[in-house]
Order: C-alpha cells, then structure tokens, then sequence
C-alpha cells in the first residue's frame, strides 16, 4: 500500500523558514517522480513544485519561485520542500503528491497526482 | 498558465440524484484531465483521467466525459458517501492547474 506521510509544519513568523518532509513507502520512490501541492484553509488546491524521479529536473510555481527548494533522497524514501522567505500567503495545508509519470512528446512532465498523503498545516503568521 | 472554471461551485442534491459538474478550461487541453474528490480534512483522491478513465476501485457511478476546452464529471445515482467537493486538473501543460471545486451538498 502506497503511503505518504508529511511532517515539519507549524507556525512561523513571516520572513521565516521552514522545511517539511514527506516520507514514502509502499512503492519504488526511486521511480517515480514526486510533487507538493498546497492548500489554503477553505480555498482550492494548488500545485507547488515537482521533481523528477532521478532528482536533476525541478520545477516550481511562480508564486514560490526562487523561495522554495524541492528535493529528495532515494536511499531514504524522503522527499523536502525548504521554505524560506515565508508570506502569510503561504499559509496552507502542504501535501505531498505522487505523480502517474506521464510525459509530452518533447519529454516535459504532464502531471497527475495519484496517491497523496494526509498534509501538514503551515501557518505564517506574526 | 492554463484556467480551469467549475460549475456550479456548490450543488445541493439528494441520496439517488444524478449529479453533473462541469470544468471549463482557457485553452484546449485534448483529454488531459483529471477529476479528484476531496472529503474535510481528507487528501484528494483521483476519481477518473484522461477525461473518462475511471481510476481503479472507483465505483462505476462516476463517469466524465469532455475534450477540448469543456467536461463533465457525472454521478448517476449519488450516494450518502459521495458528498464531498471535486475538482478536475489539467495536465496538459505546466504548471499544472486545479478548477476552484464543486461542493456536493445534501439537500
């Protein structure tokens, strides 16, 4: 059975950092390629940042780009997410999402998330 | 970045009801779409991609249709289990992008 489980969230100031973690298990983590997606309390869902499976190809949304940084450690079955800079925008559950794997003719990632784990709040607040 | 637009953003409706949502993207998006279901304090979980591929385990009242631009998520008889909000996905093309979701309500 697939599982995921996050940890790391909590409060932290705005301008602060933290770092989540996703632990993986159930599955070849190696193989596949790995996702965080967010969500605001009450609002929609929004995808964060990906990572390939190899680890060497990321990809971010604009709204975290150049403050967030995606990783991974196969030997381990962990994925990260380092938050730095961090808004009160960013307020919201984190999860960490499998992607299906599926990629365009020109090699670039169609993602679909396909098992999810249950989320870890981060609140940024003063 | 691609849009995804949902209708109605909430639904009332009955046990035994057939339940029809819609997902409108900006730009085509072939048959790249997928629709989840989330429960509160739950993770979403897929229901059906490729626009009309139940995903394994779903029960066969779920089905979606659509290609292009519009689609659909259909319940055909909705069950006291299935009240919960949907949103479909593109993954056409990066980033990808979710609609704002549909919440199921009982009537």
């Amino acid at each position: 059975e697939v599982q995921l489980v996050e940890s790391g969230g909590g409060l932290v100031q705005p301008g602060g950092s933290l770092r989540l973690s996703c632990a993986a298990s159930g599955f070849a983590f190696s193989s596949y390629e790995m996702n965080w997606v967010r969500q605001a309390p009450g609002k929609g869902l929004e995808w964060v940042a990906y990572i390939r499976s190899s680890g060497g190809i990321v990809f971010y949304a604009d709204s975290v780009k150049g403050r967030f940084t995606i990783s991974r450690d196969n030997a381990k079955n962990s994925l990260d997410l380092q938050m730095n800079s961090l808004r009160p925008e960013d307020t919201a559950v984190y999860y960490c999402a499998r992607d299906r794997g599926y990629f365009d003719r020109n090699g670039y990632p169609m993602s679909l998330f396909d098992s999810w784990g249950l989320g870890t709040l981060v609140t940024v607040s003063s | 970045d691609i849009q995804m637009t949902q209708s109605p953003s909430t639904l009332s409706a009955s046990v035994g009801d057939r339940v029809t949502i819609t997902c409108r993207a900006s730009q085509s998006i072939s048959s790249w779409l997928a629709w989840y279901q989330q429960k509160p304090g739950k993770a979403p979980k897929v229901l059906i991609y490729k626009a009309s591929i139940l995903e394994s385990e779903v029960p066969s009242r779920f089905s979606g249709s659509g290609s292009g631009t519009e689609f659909t998520l259909t319940i055909s008889s909705l069950q006291p289990v299935d009240f919960a909000t949907y949103y479909c996905q593109q993954y056409n093309s990066y980033p990808p992008t979710f609609g704002q979701g549909t919440k199921v309500e009982i009537k």
